[in-house]
Formats: structure tokens, sequence, C-alpha cells
């Protein structure tokens, strides 16, 4: 069975204190890799799609770095408006072709 | 209108109501699929369709029906619900029916039910 975690399940920071987020997963077959951010009351707004270990992608203040078993979210001196939930996401080629979501990470950054 | 939208934003309804949700995509999808997010829950895939014809269906109860008339439109018919429904239901669109493939997300209707 596809599973995807996500740690931690929260996470605060002061502004300018990078960290990273981490998703684990077990696929039979890596389709994709995606993060997503959610702002609270808010649809999830895509952020990256990684394909094969070793692919990263970046995005101003974020990078996400894709390994055959994980996969993570450096936040590079975060602001307070990146405060939101990070979502992970996997699909299963060997799967029923559905995305597999994580529980998400809940960053707050304080000024 | 860009994007993934959803109508109405918020619901309450009682238990014993019918209504019903709306989306529209504004990407030229030919997938679209309803998700429900519950507190401290992963999001929960119910429905998908893929060039109009249901592909998946997770098991869901039948007091939740989906109808998708055209590739554009989603509608998520409700009727004789539980309070453990009350959730944030979210519709979202992929290019083709490669179902695993990047998803992209309307605001949601917060669902409330008494």
């Amino acid at each position: 069975e596809d599973q995807v975690t996500q740690s931690p399940e929260a996470l605060r920071l002061q502004e300018g204190e990078s960290s990273s987020l981490n998703c684990s997963y077990t696929v039979s077959g890596l389709r994709g890799l995606f993060w997503y951010r959610q702002d609270p009351g808010k649809g999830p707004e895509f952020l990256f799609t990684l394909y094969s270990a070793g692919e990263e992608k970046e995005k101003e203040r974020l990078k996400a770095t894709l390994t055959k078993k994980e996969s993570f979210l450096h936040i590079t001196a975060p602001k307070p408006e990146d405060s939101a939930t990070y979502l992970c996401a996997v699909g299963d080629q060997g799967g029923s072709e559905k995305l597999v979501f994580g529980k998400g990470t809940k960053l707050t950054v304080n000024p | 209108e860009t994007g993934v939208t959803q109508t109405p934003r918020h619901l309450v309804m009682g238990m014993t109501n019918k209504k019903s949700l709306k989306c529209e995509q504004h990407l030229g999808h030919n997938a679209m699929y309803w998700y429900k997010q519950s507190a401290k829950k992963p999001l929960e895939l119910m429905f998908v369709y893929s060039l109009e014809e249901r592909v998946e269906n997770n098991s869901v109860p039948s007091r939740f029906s989906p109808e998708c008339p055209n590739s554009s439109h989603l509608f998520l018919h409700l009727h004789t619900l539980q309070p453990e429904d009350s959730a944030l239901y979210l519709c979202a669109s992929s290019q083709d029916s490669g179902l695993s493939g990047t998803q992209y997300f309307g605001p949601g209707t917060r669902l409330l039910v008494l």
C-alpha cells in the first residue's frame, strides 16, 4: 500500500531561520512527487513536481529535492508570508494512478 | 475567470436537505476530481472523471453523487448528509488521463452539516 509520511507535523521558525520539511514515501514505482502549499480555508496551490531521484527544483525561497525514498522542501531565510501548510503527494506507477497525500507540515514563521 | 472555481464557498445544511456543489475549470484539462479534506487527515480522493467518464470511486457513500456533464464542469450532489460529512470539499483538474499528473485545485467549499 502506498504511504506518504510528512515530518514534522508542525514547525515554528523565526524570520530568516532556514530549515527543511521531510516527505517520506513508499510506492512500487514513482510516477511523480508533488509539493503543494495550502493557506487556511483555501485550496492547495501547486509548487513543484519531481520525477526522478537527484532532481531539484527552486522557486524563490523554496527548493525541493528528491531521493528514492524521500523528498525535502528546503526553506531559505523564510518570511512570515511563507507560513502555510505544505503538502506532499505521490503518484504510483503500479497503483490506481491516483495521488496519495501526506497529512502536511504546518509552518509558522514569526517576524 | 481563471484556474479552477468552486461555488458556493460556504454551505450550511441540515441532514434532510439536498444541495449541490459546483466546480468549473478554465484550464482546458481533461480530468477532474473531488476530494474531501477533514482536520488532521490527508486529502481523501472521492471521485475522478476523465473525459467526462467516471474512472474512480473510492467507496464513497451513496449520499454523495457526482455528475460531470462536460470536461469543464463537475458537480457533487449532496443528500441526507451526516454531521461527520462536515469538511472542506475540494475540486481539482489535471491535463490528461494520466491521473497522477499535476493537479490544480479550486478554493474549496466549506460544508457544515447540522
